[in-house]
């Protein structure tokens, strides 16, 4: 079955570097996309990026040049880096599935809560 | 980037009575709308997609419709289980983006 699992550094320290990693199973990162989306205290969510099945990547420009996404296929892993973590960026990091005709998202994984202080 | 605008922010409905949540892009969409349900605690599942296309799985007390800027999701004889925030999502354009979420209770 579909599963997508992100787990977490928990805390980060400002103007550090968040890694995060999205195992999936029950599908192949190369005939799927996989995006990451976050969300703020339970309410906003925000489109970071995503890892397209052909190995691009589409970032949203609000995080400009802070944020990377890659992947190793041969582990079903994609990979989150993002830079200069500020306050603002506490909240809860999810991989999201695209199905293969839509650009929305059929799974999610569990989320890593995130939690930027010193 | 598209913005979308949903509404209520919050809602408060009694068992078994039909409730309407509505979004509104600021461009045309052309139906790239999908419709999420998230439960306190966990991860958003979607429920609609392509405006108002049922996901697997969802009962069919869930639809949605709408076109160009405006969409609706709406859910008939309201169950104590759906309870939850539900968010809109437009694809039509990147950055993909989402309603800001409508918190629905059981009065």
């Amino acid at each position: 079955q579909v599963q997508l699992k992100e787990p977490g550094p928990g805390l980060v320290q400002p103007s550090q570097t968040l890694s995060l990693t999205c195992t999936v199973s029950g599908f192949s990162l190369t005939s799927y996309s996989v995006h990451w989306v976050r969300q703020h205290s339970g309410k906003n969510l925000e489109w970071m990026g995503r890892m397209w099945s052909d190995g691009d990547t589409s970032y949203n420009s609000a995080f400009t040049s802070r944020l990377s996404i890659s992947r190793d296929t041969s582990k079903s892993q994609v990979f989150l880096k993002m830079n200069s973590l500020q306050t603002e960026d506490t909240g809860t990091y999810y991989c999201a599935r695209n199905p293969k005709f839509h650009n929305n998202f059929d799974y999610w994984g569990q989320g890593v809560m995130v939690t930027v202080s010193s | 980037d598209i913005q979308v605008t949903q509404s209520p922010a919050s809602l408060s409905a009694s068992l078994g009575e039909t409730v309407t949540i509505e979004c509104r892009a600021s461009e045309d969409i052309y139906s790239n709308l999908a419709w999420y349900q998230q439960k306190p605690g966990n991860s958003p599942q979607v429920l609609i997609y392509d405006a108002n296309n049922l996901a697997d799985g969802v009962p069919s007390r869930f639809s949605g419709s709408g076109s160009g800027t405006q969409y609706s999701l709406k859910i008939n004889s309201l169950q104590s289980e759906d309870v939850a925030s539900y968010f809109c999502q437009q694809y039509n354009n990147y950055p993909l983006t989402f309603g800001s979420g409508t918190k629905l209770e059981i009065k």
